[in-house]
């Protein structure tokens, strides 16, 4: 796609694994937000990581952003079957700070 | 406290028709986009509203999509003559600045017969 993409597409975890998933972009981006989605309703926040920064944690998540390689990566740790959702990665990019998704990661953690 | 509110949550409609899509951001939020995501795809952007700014209207599909904003707050997502292919579920967010994070509803989910 125009904005990058996220991969892989589906991943399938036991509890209790991790779990990591990857976004590409290609433009200059201001900052990164990953987003979860439960079947279909709106997404809710997780975190943001500035242009600036290479990682963020926040409870069982952590983000790294390499900017010379134009990714980022969500992982989750100790995964539960609570955790089963899309995760997306919005690109925050230009002088309007337009942001963009991908297609996402479906993730399903089983018991 | 309310969050960003979006209406009618499903709409069926006949091939042909208009329809309209209502969305009330959070009091205050200068950011309002519109996305589209189909059955089980990533979220396509439609339109993105930025304070006074023209809106950036990039990523409508076609001419029969329009959308605007009424003083700063409640937006409208218009598709004029719908088709098949315009059934999706339709997404607004806000955000409270330019560059932070944002605030999505539940989304208006579009069938077209």
């Amino acid at each position: 796609s125009q904005q990058g993409e996220e991969d892989p597409q589906a991943l399938s975890i036991q509890e209790g694994e991790n779990a990591t998933m990857n976004c590409s972009y290609k433009t200059s981006i201001n900052n990164l937000q990953w987003y979860r989605q439960n079947s279909g309703r709106g997404l809710v926040h997780l975190i943001l990581i500035r242009s600036n920064e290479r990682e963020k944690h926040s409870g069982r998540l952590r983000v790294t952003l390499d900017t010379s390689k134009k990714s980022s990566s969500l992982l989750i740790t100790a995964s539960r079957a609570a955790d089963t959702a899309s995760y997306f990665c919005g690109r925050n990019t230009g002088t309007a700070s337009k942001l963009t998704f991908g297609t996402g990661t479906r993730l399903q953690v089983t018991l | 406290g309310a969050g960003v509110s979006q209406s009618p949550s499903n709409k069926v409609t006949e091939k042909g028709k208009d329809v309209e899509l209502r969305c009330d951001p959070i009091s205050g939020h200068t950011a309002l986009y519109w996305y589209r995501q189909s059955l089980g795809q990533g979220l396509e952007f439609l339109i993105y509203f930025q304070g006074n700014s023209a809106p950036d209207k990039s990523g409508l599909p076609s001419d029969r999509f329009s959308a605007e904003r009424t003083g700063g707050s409640v937006s409208t997502l218009t598709i004029q003559r719908t088709q098949q292919e315009d059934s999706a579920v339709y997404l607004c967010a806000s955000s409270p600045t330019l560059t932070g994070e944002l605030f999505f509803g539940e989304g208006s989910r579009l069938t077209v017969l």
